[in-house]
């Protein structure tokens, strides 16, 4: 399978401060990234899809605002949570899509853990 | 509406017994594709298979098989012979249509397997 990277894989920080994430594929140029967030034991909710060049698209009620969404090369994406607090800690994890029209599949990266104090 | 459900919340098995995990989908697409994937407590989701709305075959990869019944809308997921390794959250997704690398996974809620030494 295709392979993703994210960074930083855990991160603390403090309520009011931004922190981003970036998500690398390694083996592959990916027109369409995807950001997920997953609470404890719930499952993945897709946040946003994320353009190479052009804006995020994001899901509805996902404030685009706080979580900034930047897709400048066919490589790499990059989440940034804004002004985070306590709510913001979750499990944020990316992925992108290989494949042929219709056929593709997501790969994932291994995720990063973000807890706000 | 597409909609996947993992009804099976929590499985516990003992080492070597065989262990089913269900998934149910709703779509109106004509053409979609299934997905498995597996969540080690490490976090990463691990692809496992995708298959096509158009193959109803069934598939088996080492201890790991694969049932796609269109007629009852299922796609479960069986264990032969389950290992410690095993445990895991196992989740169920539906992507549907034509539309390349854009369309949406949807997940199901994970069904979370503990296999016991």
């Amino acid at each position: 399978g295709a392979v993703v990277s994210q960074h930083p894989s855990r991160v603390i920080c403090k309520s009011g401060t931004s922190v981003k994430i970036e998500c690398r594929s390694l083996d592959f140029q990916a027109t369409t990234m995807f950001w997920y967030r997953q609470f404890p034991k719930k499952s993945l909710m897709l946040m946003a899809t994320s353009n190479e060049g052009s804006k995020a698209t994001y899901e509805q009620g996902v404030e685009k605002d706080k979580f900034l969404i930047n897709h400048a090369s066919l490589t790499l994406s990059t989440l940034t949570v804004t002004s985070a607090h306590p709510e913001d800690s979750s499990f944020y994890i990316c992925s992108y899509s290989s494949g042929g029209m219709g056929m593709n599949t997501q790969y994932f990266g291994p995720g990063t853990r973000l807890t706000v104090l | 509406a597409q909609k996947v459900t993992q009804a099976q919340t929590e499985i516990s098995v003992v080492e070597k017994e065989d262990v089913t995990l269900d998934c149910v989908y709703e779509t109106r697409d004509t053409t979609y594709y299934l997905f498995w994937y597996k969540q080690p407590p490490s976090g990463e989701l691990v692809f496992l298979i995708r298959r096509n709305s158009f193959d109803e075959q069934n598939e088996i990869s080492g201890r790991y098989s694969w049932n796609f019944q269109k007629s009852t809308s299922s796609f479960n997921f069986t264990i032969t012979a389950s290992q410690v390794v095993d445990s895991a959250v196992y989740f169920c997704a539906l992507r549907g249509g034509y539309g390349g690398a854009t369309n949406k996974l949807i997940f199901g809620t994970g069904t979370l397997l503990a296999v016991q030494p």
